[in-house]
């Protein structure tokens, strides 16, 4: 299968300031990323949809201006947590789909825990 | 808008056995893909299995399989002579057909499957 690697896997952070974690799709273009957020024991919740040369597209109660989502080329993709909180405190995880042919599954990065202090 | 619904928030089985998750869906769509991930403690999600919903045939994958009722709305994961590596978590994801460019999943909110020796 396709790989998708994250960087940072773990970071911490003071309150503040900002931290950039990577997502990179090493065998495969990918003009559309996820980001995803995961909270100890429950389901990934989707933040935003990162399209390649466009701006990002964000799900209801995500603020924008927080995170930004950066897609700069085929194989990657950014998101900034600007002024972190210890409230940002979470599981990171981005995904690309394929897009060959159905079922276009996606594949997902080992995610990154980041902690705000 | 689409729902997924795991009902079980956790099972255990013993290893050797068999045991089945359950996720039901609710869509108005006829064209659309569901996916089984495991997410084991590493947290890297791993996609199981995969079935088109134009597909009448059930997916199976080694010791995996589903049993996929369209009608019903129902996608249930079978897991034969379970291994202790089957622990983790189990998401069941919907995607409709791609059709407006989107390729967003919809998440159950999980099941915890221990395995027991």
């Amino acid at each position: 299968g396709a790989v998708v690697s994250q960087h940072p896997s773990r970071v911490i952070c003071k309150s503040g300031t900002s931290v950039k974690i990577e997502c990179r799709s090493l065998d495969f273009q990918a003009t559309t990323m996820f980001w995803y957020r995961q909270f100890p024991k429950q389901s990934l919740m989707l933040m935003a949809t990162s399209n390649e040369g466009s701006k990002a597209t964000y799900e209801q109660g995500v603020e924008k201006d927080k995170f930004l989502i950066n897609h700069a080329s085929l194989t990657l993709s950014t998101l900034t947590v600007t002024s972190a909180h210890p409230e940002d405190s979470s599981f990171y995880i981005c995904s690309a789909p394929q897009l060959r042919q159905g079922p276009y599954e996606q594949y997902f990065g080992p995610g990154t825990r980041l902690t705000v202090t | 808008a689409q729902t997924v619904t795991q009902s079980q928030p956790e099972m255990s089985v013993q290893e050797a056995e068999t045991v089945t998750l359950s996720c039901t869906y609710d869509t108005s769509e006829n064209n659309y893909y569901l996916f089984w991930y495991k997410q084991p403690p590493s947290r890297q999600m791993i996609l199981v299995i995969r079935q088109e919903a134009y597909k009448q045939q059930n997916a199976t994958e080694n010791r995996f399989s589903v049993n996929f009722q369209k009608a019903a709305k129902s996608f249930s994961l079978k897991i034969s002579d379970s291994q202790l590596g089957d622990t983790a978590m189990y998401f069941c994801a919907f995607m409709k057909h791609p059709t407006t460019g989107t390729y967003k999943y919809i998440f159950g909110t999980g099941t915890r499957l221990k395995v027991l020796a």
